[in-house]
């Protein structure tokens, strides 16, 4: 089964709006990390939070990381058309391997 | 070549056919991926590989093997294609020693009929 799952699959708002999805997780992680996809594309990085990191901020980002609930959000801020996208969280699992497992992300669409 | 290259871009295969997908990155990464994407699944993780020389098996590896050869190329092979097979596949990378970001390649749409 999947490490990561988001929450929810999908999400439609205004543009101007403010687009919180979230990620739950399973095993204690060294890192959990937001990337997303437009349609068609390989997926990009977006931010990264490390575990022992509560919040973290990057333009109009903002990543929460809970530990003790194995959990994850991300706050996309004044959303734009060109926010349309999926969103994926991946974790990174504290062990000594370096595998990165992903979710099946959070479909994000922002109507003009 | 400027990060991570996959080949083909896509490719019609008859059932039972051998296919070799291909993954080469240029940014000296040690771990590298290969995920498939199926809708409403997300990514799933095939293999994985931490360094050159070494591999292991993710969530979904049956039906395909992996090798890594070398630092920067990376192949997946379907021995025996099936239509489950019938997936965009990605290749991805990243750097282990500060377990960062990965970096990820613009994927293979692969069918199987």
């Amino acid at each position: 089964s999947q490490q990561g799952e988001e929450d929810p699959q999908a999400l439609s708002i205004q543009e101007g709006e403010n687009a919180t999805m979230n990620c739950s997780y399973k095993t204690s992680i060294n890192n959990l990390q937001w990337y997303r996809q437009n349609s068609g594309r390989g997926l990009v990085h977006l931010i990264l939070i490390r575990s022992n990191e509560r919040e973290k901020h990057s333009g109009r980002l903002r990543v929460t990381l809970d530990t003790s609930k194995k959990s994850s959000s991300l706050l996309i801020t004044a959303s734009r058309a060109a926010d349309t996208a999926s969103y994926f969280c991946a974790t990174d699992a504290k062990s000594n391997d370096y595998k990165l497992s992903f979710g099946a992300g959070t479909t994000v669409t922002v109507r003009a | 070549i400027a990060g991570i290259t996959q080949a083909p871009t896509s490719q019609i295969l008859a059932a039972g056919r051998r296919m070799t997908l291909r993954c080469t990155q240029d940014m000296r990464h040690n771990a590298m991926y290969w995920y498939r994407q199926d809708l409403g699944l997300g990514l799933r993780l095939i293999h994985y590989s931490n360094t050159a020389g070494t591999t292991g098996k993710g969530e979904v590896p049956d039906g395909y093997s992996v090798s890594r050869a070398n630092t920067d190329d990376f192949p997946l092979t379907l021995a025996s294609a099936v239509p489950s097979q019938t997936s965009v596949y990605f290749c991805a990378s990243r750097t282990t020693g500060e377990r960062g970001e990965a970096f990820f390649g613009q994927g293979t749409r692969l069918t199987v009929v």
